[in-house]
């Protein structure tokens, strides 16, 4: 079945540092990719996303490639900020008989200190 | 609406109990989903409707878990006999469509705590 491998957290850095999460996928067909986040007290909300192999999602800063040949999908960003602590998924929509079912990674928390 | 919404945001039940949970999906959006987020652990898909119809219920984990929706809008999730095991975080989302490529928007979610 589809899944979705994420790096393991909590991530902690220091403001400005470079962000770099990974996430790994095993789907069937070719899957839309995207990186949802939470931050304290709020809902799940989209970030970026990918539909085909190649293309780069960007938002707010974040980064993440859709590589096929490697099945990747690692989220990143330049310089991070104290507003960025969060928790962030990988998911992945594979289609078939549940268009938009989004199959998820197990979450990374990110904290961000001054 | 504005956003999903969900009730209530929490419940805690004695074990045994039924309990129902709801969600009212953004005005206009056909698909809705439900999933379970367990503590620390990563969201699991439960139900997928499209309108009022069900096509993939194979994320309930067994019969005691129901869902309807009526009117093409507010969902209701049922538990039957509660367990411990069902604690946990039950988050509905909604998308205009149903495909591959449209945002979901998610409630912030109901935590249900069984005693």
């Amino acid at each position: 079945g589809d899944s979705v491998t994420q790096m393991e957290g909590p991530v902690t850095l220091s403001e400005e540092a470079f962000l770099t999460i990974n996430c790994t996928y095993t789907a069937t067909g070719y899957p839309s990719l995207f990186w949802y986040v939470q931050y304290p007290g709020e809902g799940l909300q989209l970030l970026l996303k990918a539909t085909k192999a190649d293309d780069k999602g960007s938002n707010k800063g974040f980064e993440a490639t859709y590589r096929k040949e490697t099945t990747s999908f690692h989220l990143e960003k330049g310089s991070v900020q104290v507003s960025d602590s969060a928790v962030y998924f990988c998911a992945l929509s594979a289609g078939g008989t549940s268009y938009g079912k989004l199959t998820f990674g197990q979450g990374t928390i990110l904290t961000v200190h001054p | 609406g504005a956003g999903v919404s969900q009730s209530p945001s929490n419940k805690v039940t004695e074990k045994g109990k039924d309990v129902e949970l709801r969600c009212d999906p953004i005005s206009g959006h056909t698909a809705l989903y439900w999933y379970r987020q367990r503590l620390g652990q990563g969201l699991e898909f439960l139900i997928y409707f499209q309108g009022n119809s069900a096509p993939d219920k194979s994320g309930l984990p067994s019969d005691r878990f129901s869902a309807e929706r009526t009117g093409e809008s507010v969902s209701t999730l049922t538990i039957q006999r509660t367990q411990q095991e069902d604690s946990a975080v039950y988050l509905c989302a909604s998308s205009l469509t149903a495909s591959l490529n449209t945002e979901a928007f998610f409630g912030q979610g109901t935590r249900l705590t069984v005693v």
